[in-house]
């Protein structure tokens, strides 16, 4: 079954450090792959995303994420993070075999301490 | 419109009773996908509009799980006989049509089955 990781399901962080938040995905086949932010009490919101080209994707807020075919992953980076970055973090995929939908790995909570 | 809108945004059912969960995609959005998100958890697909057709209804976890967009704009996701179970943030999206399009999130409906 297809299926997206998140290695780390909490990562805290001091304010102005850099930070990596791991995804992994199951399958080589054709995928896009999305990161969304969601904020407390809030909808989700999309950081980024990645459809072809350039593997090296910015984001909106200074986020930053690289597709390795490879290693069949997508993690996300910010080198210096903010207090209200706190929020939870989602990886998804849409693997192109299955249709439009997407598939979210578990999500990682960044608490960013002062 | 100016972004995905749901009602009602916190549900409290006891166990049995019926719940309607309503979602009003962007305007002109013909893309139309409903997700679960229990506590904790990364949103899981429940089922895909395209217009008032439904695609892909395979996320449903049950036959008590029902969803119509009868005219391709508004959407209805309804719950019978209502379990504990089914306690969770109903998400709705809605995205243009093409393949890799970004899905928008609506606030969610917060359910909790008593």
């Amino acid at each position: 079954a297809q299926s997206v990781t998140q290695l780390d399901s909490q990562v805290p962080v001091f304010e102005e450090a850099p930070v990596e938040l791991r995804c992994n995905y199951s399958s080589s086949v054709s995928v896009y792959l999305f990161w969304y932010v969601q904020y407390p009490n809030q909808g989700l919101q999309l950081l980024l995303k990645y459809l072809s080209g350039s593997t090296l994707v910015k984001g909106i807020n200074g986020f930053e994420a690289e597709f390795n075919k490879s290693q069949t992953s997508f993690h996300l980076r910010k080198p210096s993070v903010h207090i209200s970055d706190t929020a939870e973090y989602f990886c998804a995929v849409t693997f192109k075999a299955a249709g439009n939908k997407l598939t979210f790995g578990g999500g990682t909570r960044v608490l960013v301490k002062p | 419109g100016a972004g995905v809108s749901q009602s009602p945004r916190y549900k409290v059912a006891k166990r049995g009773q019926d719940v309607a969960l309503r979602c009003d995609p962007i305007s002109g959005h013909v893309s139309l996908f409903w997700y679960q998100q229990a506590l904790g958890q990364g949103p899981e697909f429940l089922t895909y509009f395209q217009n008032e057709a439904q695609l892909d209804k395979s996320g449903l976890p049950s036959d008590r799980f029902f969803a119509e967009r009868p005219e391709g704009s508004v959407s209805t996701l309804k719950i019978q006989r209502t379990q504990q179970e089914d306690s969770a943030v109903y998400l709705c999206a809605s995205s243009l049509e093409l393949a890799g399009e970004t899905q928008y999130f609506g606030p969610g409906t917060r359910l909790l089955v008593l």
